[in-house]
């Protein structure tokens, strides 16, 4: 079984729509949860990151940890051509630690 | 400031041929990771550098692969020989202080390696 799940999609939506993506995992030991945006041809780029269960917002952009369920989401609101990349869930349980990625979601937003 | 750089962008060799990926974190930053895509599935860890110290290399594949770190700078990963199933995305990542709280790792753009 893999240490973290995500849909590959591809996604697509129109301009404007709220985008919702998740990731599952398995091992009860992660307390740090990052999102990655990576355009094609370049590294991954940390959007936002959370520690433990909660939301936190940046911006137009919500990330929610909920630990009991081990499910993670990245909601994205007034989506825009821009936000048109492949979006990774990573984690870890230290600060220090190895990153545990998903396979990341594909988007196209749609102009 | 400057970002992780990773040299070459892309390297084509053939199955049993030697090759050396260099990654030059961004200045100061301690901790540097190597990481590693196969087509088709997630990114995953290979080795972690704490200055010149190996810190975790539990994903390293096998003894093909090599990773340094003289002087607690640039990083190099030999792969020595390459076999098919070596083809991927290499990445490399550097962060600050591990006793930091947050846990932000800075991705390089990635060596995209093909072995034929």
């Amino acid at each position: 079984q893999k240490e973290v799940e995500q849909d590959p999609g591809p996604l697509s939506v129109p301009e404007g729509a709220i985008v919702s993506l998740n990731c599952t995992y398995s091992n009860s030991a992660f307390q740090y949860f990052m999102w990655y945006r990576q355009y094609s041809r370049k590294g991954p780029e940390l959007l936002m990151y959370t520690y433990s269960s909660g939301n936190k917002e940046d911006g137009r952009f919500t990330a929610q940890v909920d630990k009991s369920s081990k499910y993670i989401s990245l909601f994205i609101r007034d989506s825009q051509p821009s936000d048109s990349a492949t979006y990774l869930c990573a984690m870890s349980a230290n600060t220090g630690n190895q990153f545990y990625f998903g396979t990341g979601t594909s988007l196209t937003v749609i102009p | 400031e400057a970002g992780v750089t990773q040299f070459p962008s892309h390297s084509v060799i053939e199955k049993g041929q030697t090759v050396t990926l260099r990654c030059d974190p961004i200045s100061g930053h301690d901790n540097l990771y190597w990481y590693r895509r196969v087509m088709g599935k997630e990114i995953k860890f290979l080795l972690h550098f704490v200055k010149e110290s190996k810190q975790d290399e539990s994903g390293m594949p096998n003894n093909r692969f090599l990773a340094e770190r003289t002087g607690g700078t640039y990083s190099t990963l030999k792969v020595q020989p390459a076999e098919l199933e070596d083809s991927g995305v290499y990445f490399c990542a550097s962060s600050q202080d591990r006793n930091r709280f947050k846990p932000e790792q800075f991705f390089g753009p990635g060596t995209r390696l093909t072995v034929l």
